[in-house]
């Protein structure tokens, strides 16, 4: 029971460049979501997924695309960095209703 | 939408002495309040939640209470230890139902132990 995974666990891109930061999870959580950490500003939501096919909007979704095609696996796209977008990000999971996340050990994003 | 309010943002307590980290919430439909230690280099890891129709909850050395009239909620932290040192986020969410999963995170509090 590996939990949340993520990967990569760090990278490095130019701005303008695209790329997809990984998430799965192995405990068939119906609930999983993206969070950019800023120092100072805590955790912040991206995008959210209640199921398979369902996908919504946080508090700062711009520039970020997400997809839920199946239980485990929740991927987030980032279409064309830009600086603002280095950051620090979590993904999360956790069953209908529980409450309490089970958190992925980030991927610490830098772009120049 | 939610905002979640943490206080105070760096805590430094003598090896021993007690902790308290406290938040306020602004929305009253919230009813589940969890809270988070982080480590460094590591996610968020959940240490004690507390739902709306309770006012308090204890696991050994931690504590959190629930004020819903005014709206907020602390975490104490008894007989601190060197391992206690690590960032500490609040959270709030309407939780328990499809959908209202979504939790609202505090800007976090970096506790210090001092041996």
């Amino acid at each position: 029971n590996a939990g949340v995974t993520q990967t990569p666990k760090f990278q490095v891109l130019k701005t303008g460049q695209s790329m997809t930061l990984q998430c799965a999870q192995d405990m068939n959580h119906e609930y999983m979501s993206w969070y950019r950490q800023d120092p100072g500003m805590g955790l912040r939501l991206i995008h959210y997924s209640v199921g398979a096919g369902i996908t919504d909007q946080g508090e700062v979704p711009n520039g970020y695309n997400v997809s839920r095609s199946t239980t485990e696996d929740f991927p987030l796209r980032l279409l064309s960095a830009a600086p603002s977008q280095t950051s620090v990000y979590f993904c999360a999971s956790s069953r209908q209703g529980a409450g309490g996340y089970t958190f992925g050990s980030g991927t610490r994003l830098t772009v120049v | 939408g939610e905002n979640v309010e943490q206080h105070p943002s760096t805590l430094s307590v003598q090896e021993g002495d007690s902790a308290v980290i406290k938040c306020t919430y602004s929305d009253s439909a919230s009813n589940y309040f969890p809270w988070y230690k982080q480590e460094l280099g590591k996610g968020p890891q959940l240490i004690i939640d507390i739902r709306s129709n309770v006012g308090e909850k204890k696991d050994q050395r931690i504590a959190v209470t629930l004020n819903k009239t005014a709206k907020h909620f602390s975490l104490h932290i008894t007989e601190t230890q060197p391992e206690d040192s690590a960032v500490y986020f609040c959270a709030a969410s309407r939780g328990g139902n499809f959908g209202n999963e979504k939790l609202t995170f505090g800007t976090g509090t970096r506790l210090t132990i001092i041996p």
